[in-house]
Formats: C-alpha cells, structure tokens, sequence
C-alpha cells in the first residue's frame, strides 16, 4: 500500500537555530503534500502546504521543498523558537482525485531556550 | 477550530461495550474523515464520507462503523470495544480545497 515515511521521529535544536523534517512517499501520482504541527493536547493544524507543480514555498519562518524525482519533500524552520515545539507530521495525497490522506508517523521537535 | 467539534472529549469504557463518537461541523464541507492517532505512529484513517450517501472504508475500518446522519454530522461507532482500541480519535473535514480541518479529538479508554 500507499506509504509516507518522516525522519527523525525526535528533533532536539537550540532556540535560534534551524530544523529539517525529511518525508519520503512512495504514490507517484501524490500532487499535494501538506504539514501539519500538534502542540500537546491540541488537534492537529495546518500550517504549510505544496503542490506537485511548485518545486519550493516560503511562509515567513517556514518553508517546504518538494523533489518529485526522488519522491521526498522537506519542511525547514528557521528562527527556531520554544513556541516551535510540537509534533510535526506531513502528509501526501492518494488516491488521484478522492485526494485523502496519508501521514507520516511525526516528529517531535523540541526547541530548547 | 471551533466550527469542527467531538463528542465525548474523553471517554472511558469496558471491554465488549458499543461506544459512539459524534463529530459535528458548520463549515457546509462536504468530506468528513475520522482518524486514529497512536503514539508513534501517526494518523491512520479509520472511514471517510464525501457526502451523505457515500461510505468508504479507510485503512483500519476492522472493528469500527460510521453513520453520515446529515452533512454535518459523522458519527464513529465501536461495536464492541476492544482494549486495543484505546486510542485518541479525531474527526476531519475537507472543503473544495484540500485542506483537512481536525476537531479537538476524543481520547477513549476501554478496560
């Protein structure tokens, strides 16, 4: 079946610095490819999103790359900040048009003061 | 987001008891989901409807039944619950954008 694979599963950075969330998927047909951060206790929330036909997007601190060639894509934070701590999962589309989900297993990231 | 809600937030039970999960929505969003979220490993998609006469099986359906009562209503029931079902479980909804709006959550415990 359809799989998203997210490394590491623990992030531990210093505030100020930057982190790096990789996700593999294996549906060549993924065209949509979101993240999603759960602070403790709290539903997931979007907070960034990429289509297959955008190879980069920014959104101030935020940005996520995707390489469709090699089927991964990146979520990268800069700035890092305690407020940054959570757990991160990304995501990509299956199933052509029904457009659902798949997630990866997350990331916890730990920014420390 | 407060216009996705659950009902129970938290719920305890025994082992062979049928529970029910409510998830409520005023968005006028078409697709309802509901997932199950277990340390480490993510969220796995349990059923999804994208209008009230469409039911689809998710990727971990064994065990579990929904009911699309209206547009705005996604109910998950636990026919006989099972310890190994104790889990938090989150209901979804997605408009014409692909973006999924997630309710609070309801964390179940069966004994």
């Amino acid at each position: 079946g359809e799989n998203v694979e997210q490394h590491p599963s623990t992030l531990s950075v210093q505030e100020g610095d930057s982190a790096v969330i990789k996700c593999t998927y294996s549906d060549s047909a993924s065209n949509y490819f979101p993240w999603y951060k759960q602070e403790l206790g709290k539903r997931p929330q979007l907070i960034i999103d990429i289509r297959s036909n955008v190879g980069e997007k920014k959104d101030q601190r935020i940005a996520v790359t995707l390489n469709k060639t090699a089927k991964h894509f990146s979520l990268h934070i800069t700035e890092t900040q305690p407020e940054d701590s959570a757990v991160y999962f990304c995501a990509a589309s299956y199933g052509g048009s029904q457009g659902n989900l798949i997630f990866g297993k997350g990331t916890k990231l730990s920014v420390k003061p | 987001d407060a216009d996705v809600t659950q009902t129970p937030r938290n719920r305890i039970t025994k082992t062979g008891k049928r529970i029910m999960l409510e998830c409520s929505q005023t968005k006028g969003h078409d697709r309802m989901y509901w997932y199950r979220q277990d340390p480490g490993l993510g969220l796995r998609l349990i059923y999804y409807s994208f209008d009230v006469k469409d039911i689809n099986k998710g990727e971990i359906s064994d065990g579990y039944s929904v009911s699309r009562q209206a547009q705005a209503k996604f109910s998950l029931s636990l026919e006989s619950a099972i310890p190994n079902q104790t889990a938090l479980y989150f209901c979804a909804t997605q408009g014409y954008t692909d973006t999924q709006y997630f309710g609070p959550g309801t964390r179940l415990t069966v004994l």
